[in-house]
């Protein structure tokens, strides 16, 4: 039971480059969610997956697409990378009905 | 809306010191509340949870009572470790039985422990 894992761990990109970010799961959650961590800003919402099927827009969707490939698995697509989403990005999953939500380790992006 | 507000750190501590972390709310209704812990270069892991009201969580030594009437779930420890060094979130989630649902995060409260 490997939990939530993410990949890659480290990413540079330079501006206008695209990337794909990728989260699986195994706990057959059925909720996964996308954050992006700054300094001093806590965690931050980009998109969310309630089902398999559905995606919404977070707090700061802009810049950013998503793809809920089957129930394991939640991308997250930077179409054209700017400085600005230089940041640490978590892939999250949760029991639906407790609230509680078990985190990836993260991907550390840099955008030159 | 939803928020959470969480004192500024870094709180810095020697070893055996005693711990509160600030945590205050505003949501409708009655939200879940939640304590997260950020060891340096790892995910965020659930640290304890509380569901209603007067409810106190509890893990590791660390300890949280859900206060509705001054909106408030204050993170306390007794006696800190090298260890406990990290960043602290207060969470909440809106609509413990609805099924779906968001965790709105504070800013997070870095904690230093020295020997």
């Amino acid at each position: 039971n490997a939990g939530v894992t993410q990949t890659p761990k480290f990413q540079v990109l330079k501006t206008g480059q695209s990337m794909t970010l990728q989260c699986a799961q195994d706990m057959n959650h059925n909720s996964m969610y996308w954050y992006r961590q700054d300094p001093g800003m806590g965690l931050r919402l980009i998109y969310y997956s309630a089902s398999e099927g559905t995606t919404d827009k977070g707090e700061v969707p802009n810049g950013y697409n998503v793809s809920r490939l089957n129930k394991r698995e939640f991308s997250l697509r930077l179409e054209s990378a700017a400085p600005s989403q230089t940041s640490v990005y978590f892939c999250a999953s949760t029991q639906t009905r407790s609230g509680e939500q078990f985190f990836g380790p993260g991907t550390r992006l840099t955008v030159l | 809306g939803n928020s959470v507000t969480q004192m500024e750190g870094p709180v810095t501590l020697s070893e055996e010191a005693f711990l509160t972390i600030n945590c205050t709310y505003t949501a409708t209704g009655y939200p879940s509340l939640f304590w997260y812990v950020q060891y340096p270069g790892e995910g965020l892991q659930l640290l304890l949870k509380a569901t209603k009201a007067d409810d106190k969580g509890s893990n590791k030594g660390f300890e949280a009572t859900y206060r509705k009437e001054t909106t408030s779930f204050h993170l306390e420890k007794g006696s800190v470790q090298v260890s406990d060094s990290a960043v602290y979130f207060c969470a909440l989630s809106k609509g413990a039985n609805t099924g779906f649902q968001k965790l709105v995060f504070g800013t997070g409260t870095r904690l230093l422990v020295s020997p």
